[in-house]
């Protein structure tokens, strides 16, 4: 099993700009999230999904959509992007919609000038 | 708002001491988890600790949960340079609707000296 993939590893946008931060799991999980990490502030949770077709928001959600068309996929899509969302991201996944054990993925680095 | 708070902020021991972690958090839980992440990666997970349970141990790691006081430790024995990371707690509730989230703290720098 591949775990959590994200794409792309690092990009760099202009403000306004807008792109889609893509993540896949291979395990059946039911349970995606989004995670933002600034320094000093650990991680902070943009939006989650509990199954395909579902979505919520989660703690910074602002200026950010997500779907949930399969189960393997959960892209995160910045629709204008600011120099406050200059940010590591990352995407995780767990097989109960509990919230149990999370498994990470490797992370994104967005740069916005 | 950050549910989990980790103390210290930063700890630096040598190798071969033991390392304290301390979480405390602010709502009920469902359970609470610890993460590790080395410099520039993503985060793996330690060890998970239900609202149920007051302890337990995996390897060098324990950990206790104290819901009366509403706070965790992770304790890491015999510490290596390896072990040199960033440790986060991480709290899971539903605040009283039917999904839950993952609340992380803003983790413990652990330097372990050679």
């Amino acid at each position: 099993n591949a775990g959590v993939t994200q794409t792309p590893k690092f990009q760099v946008l202009k403000t306004g700009q807008s792109m889609t931060l893509q993540c896949a799991q291979d395990m059946n999980h039911e349970y995606m999230s989004w995670y933002r990490q600034d320094p000093g502030m650990g991680l902070r949770l943009i939006h989650y999904s509990v199954g395909a077709g579902i979505t919520d928001q989660g703690e910074v959600p602002n200026g950010y959509n997500v779907s949930r068309s399969t189960t393997e996929d959960f892209p995160l899509r910045l629709l204008s992007a600011a120099p406050s969302q200059t940010s590591v991201y990352f995407c995780a996944s767990s097989y109960s919609g509990k919230v149990e054990t999370q498994y990470f993925g490797p992370g994104t680095r967005l740069l916005v000038l | 708002s950050q549910q989990g708070e980790e103390d210290p902020q930063a700890l630096s021991i040598q190798e071969g001491e033991n390392a304290t972690m301390n979480c405390s958090y602010k709502t009920s839980i469902n359970n609470l988890q610890w993460y590790r992440q080395n410099s520039g990666r993503g985060l793996v997970h330690l060890i998970l600790i239900r609202s149920n349970e007051r302890e337990k141990h995996s390897g060098r790691l324990r950990v206790t949960l104290d819901t009366s006081k509403k706070s965790s430790s992770l304790l890491i024995t015999a510490s290596r340079a390896a072990d040199t990371a960033s440790y986060f707690c991480a709290t899971a509730s539903n605040s009283g609707g039917s999904n839950y989230k993952l609340t992380f703290g803003k983790g413990t720098l652990l330097t372990v000296n050679p």
